[in-house]
């Protein structure tokens, strides 16, 4: 699976939007990009996938570059509840896969 | 979205007994889970693939005869901790993908069982 790179931490102001980096410049044709976050002391939470096209669901956007080398995950109006570690992985869909996970990026939400 | 639930969130034993830690899909079918410990301030590390009907797929560096994994049926699977000993403390996490409901791989994750040997 391609390795990823995110910065360790950032801030974001409640409300604000929360752009988080994602840097998988060694990505293959067939792998997807998946975000997940791990809020303290619980099981990682999936918040979006997406292959090629920018994607949008309730949680979050999307956005990944033409040559696919790296995304941002947007939190259009970060919350106090969205303080958490957030991964970026990258793999392809096969069945037996698991997911690898990195350090990820702190994301701090402020008042 | 997909649920996976794990029994028990917390245990504490003493050092030398052993701890099991259930993992359940509840509303689909999973032919494959995966089991991750997380020790504080560090990142999941995949410790093993179960798989149902068959042997478990340890990673490196992982005992298979320490962490006894058992997926009997396509709902459940169970991790084992055998002569549990203080360095054994940790976060144990199962995740499972439904494969009925999509093609593009994502996992769901259960809440974590907290594991602390005295």
């Amino acid at each position: 699976d391609a390795k990823t790179t995110q910065p360790p931490s950032m801030d974001c102001a409640e409300g604000r939007a929360a752009n988080l980096p994602c840097n998988h410049s060694t990505i293959s044709g067939n792998e997807y990009v998946y975000w997940y976050r791990q809020i303290h002391s619980q099981g990682p939470q999936y918040i979006i996938h997406g292959l090629k096209n920018n994607e949008t669901n309730e949680m979050a956007s999307l956005i990944i570059t033409e040559d696919r080398k790296s995304s941002t995950l947007i939190l259009p109006h970060a919350t106090l509840r969205d303080t958490a570690v957030y991964y970026c992985i990258v793999r392809g869909n096969q069945a037996g896969t698991a997911l690898i996970f990195g350090k990820g990026t702190t994301l701090s939400v402020s008042s | 979205g997909a649920v996976v639930s794990q029994h028990p969130s917390w245990v504490i034993c003493k050092s030398g007994t052993s701890v099991k830690i259930e993992c359940r899909s509840l509303d689909f079918q999973a032919t494959t889970m995966f089991w991750y410990r997380q020790f504080p301030k560090q990142s999941l590390m995949l410790m093993a693939t179960s798989n149902e009907g068959s042997k478990a797929t340890y990673e490196q560096g992982v005992e298979k005869d320490k962490f006894l994994i058992n997926h009997a049926s396509l709902t459940l699977s169970t991790l084992t901790v055998t002569s549990a000993h203080p360095e054994d403390s940790s976060f144990y996490i199962c995740s499972a993908r439904d494969l009925g409901r999509t093609n593009t791989g994502e996992l769901f994750f259960g809440e974590g069982s907290r594991l602390t040997v005295l």
